[in-house]
């Protein structure tokens, strides 16, 4: 069973910080994605990295996959109460299916 | 939109009862998952299914079964419910091949007594 580390486990931090989070593993994934679930809510997908070094931003969120396709970063600018949430990553082989990791929990305090 | 409906989102049931979860999905996916979730474990996969009638064992399919007799709705069973079944159960769909993003469900909050 692939798996997929992530950390922190928990941040909490004011609006405003910036923050990185990790997901690591020693497997090759063909793809990742990154999820966030809000309280009361399922995963909603924000955004899927494809190619080795790859960077995607999506307003203040800056999202890469690592050279070697085994670890990728969130990295939130200017923080805010919205960012508040769990962040999932996951990955993915054709040959398999998702692997999700253990989640980030995010608070986000005025 | 895809819109992911899982039946209830408390449930409260005793030890030994049988339990039914229910998912519906609204965009004709051929691929759907259960999963439980728990703190400092993730999403943990208990049945997927990628067809009508199809479905293969997850990482945790151990205490569970699932049916799917229709396209859109795929259930989940609880043969003889325990405490260690207490969890989040989460329902998502996805098209295409099964690494594909999904859609999830708000998820039912399972409680066994």
């Amino acid at each position: 069973t692939q798996l997929l580390e992530q950390s922190p486990q928990f941040l909490s931090i004011q609006e405003g910080e910036n923050l990185t989070v990790y997901c690591n593993s020693s497997s090759v994934f063909s793809s990742l994605q990154w999820y966030r679930q809000e309280p009361g809510e399922g995963p909603v997908l924000l955004v899927t990295v494809v190619t080795g070094g790859e960077v995607k931003k999506l307003k203040r969120l800056t999202f890469q996959f690592g050279d070697a396709r085994k670890d990728s970063s969130l990295h939130i600018t200017a923080a805010q109460p919205g960012d508040t949430g769990l962040y999932l990553c996951a990955g993915g082989d054709p040959a398999s299916k998702l692997t999700f990791g253990t989640g980030t929990r995010l608070q986000v305090t005025l | 939109d895809v819109k992911v409906t899982q039946s209830s989102r408390y449930l409260v049931k005793r030890t030994g009862e049988k339990v039914f979860l229910e998912c519906v999905q609204d965009m004709d996916h051929e691929n759907m998952f259960w999963y439980r979730q728990d703190p400092g474990l993730g999403l943990r996969l208990i049945y997927f299914s990628y067809d009508v009638k199809m479905k293969e064992k997850g990482d945790i399919p151990e205490g569970y079964s699932v049916s799917r007799e229709k396209k859109e709705r795929f259930s989940l069973i609880l043969e003889s419910a325990s405490t260690n079944q207490t969890s989040m159960y989460l329902c998502a769909s996805s098209l295409g091949v099964r690494t594909q993003p999904q859609h999830f469900g708000d998820g039912t909050r399972l409680s066994i007594l």
